[in-house]
């Protein structure tokens, strides 16, 4: 069974400081991981993943994640935020070692306020 | 771009009725799913289908349907509404997911209210 989770409901960050939000995963095989973000009122939007290769990945918006496989973690980062960054964001997970079509599994998500 | 559209914003319903949820995805995408959005609970997957006329339950496919008689439209029923299915329903599709194009694009959500 795959599973991750979102330690913290809400994260508060002043404007132009860096800011981390939390993500660790399990899962029986080699992760696919994804982040999204859901602005208000609105559907969720992609914004990185990782499959292979290097641990940093770089998606849109300026925002990065780190892939830890000892930790089990994802967490995304940017150097500096912005007001317009304040939404809720999703980590999930795939398991792609086990057959068949694979479910993606969603986190329940944290609330980023970003301060002006 | 990807653009999935849904049938309504915001939806109101009276127990009892059946009630229908359409989405259409314009990127010839093999794979379609029905969300549903809780406070505290994230994203529960109600449905999906791979592929048009397939349909595979998710986690939690109690008291829905779902219909996929064409490969763009992907229809969430709920056949008796409950005040328990009030929420918000997100549609999804995505391409195959082997390889690196295997994130989901989502609708802009369903707010449902079951009076």
């Amino acid at each position: 069974a795959q599973s991750v989770a979102q330690p913290e409901d809400q994260v508060n960050v002043a404007e132009g400081n860096p800011l981390t939000v939390k993500c660790t995963y399990s899962v029986s095989g080699n992760p696919y991981l994804f982040w999204y973000v859901q602005y208000p009122n609105r559907g969720l939007q992609f914004l990185l993943k990782y499959i292979t290769g290097d641990n940093l990945v770089k998606g849109s918006y300026g925002f990065e994640a780190e892939f830890n496989k000892s930790q089990t973690s994802f967490h995304l980062k940017k150097p500096s935020a912005l007001v317009s960054d304040s939404a809720l964001y999703f980590c999930a997970v795939r398991d792609m070692e086990t057959g068949g079509y694979q479910k993606v599994t969603f986190g329940t998500g944290t609330k980023l306020q970003v301060i002006p | 771009d990807v653009k999935v559209t849904q049938s309504s914003r915001y939806l109101v319903k009276r127990t009892g009725e059946k009630v229908f949820l359409e989405c259409v995805q314009d990127m010839d995408h093999e794979n379609m799913f029905w969300y549903r959005q809780d406070p505290g609970l994230g994203l529960r997957l109600i449905y999906f289908s791979y592929d048009v006329k397939m349909k595979e339950k998710g986690d939690i496919p109690e008291g829905y349907s779902v219909s996929r008689e064409k490969k763009e439209r992907f229809s969430l029923i709920l056949e008796s509404a409950s005040t328990n299915q009030t929420s918000m329903y997100l549609c999804a599709s995505s391409l195959f997911p082997s390889g690196t194009s295997a994130e989901q694009f989502f609708g802009p959500g369903t707010r449902l209210t079951v009076l």
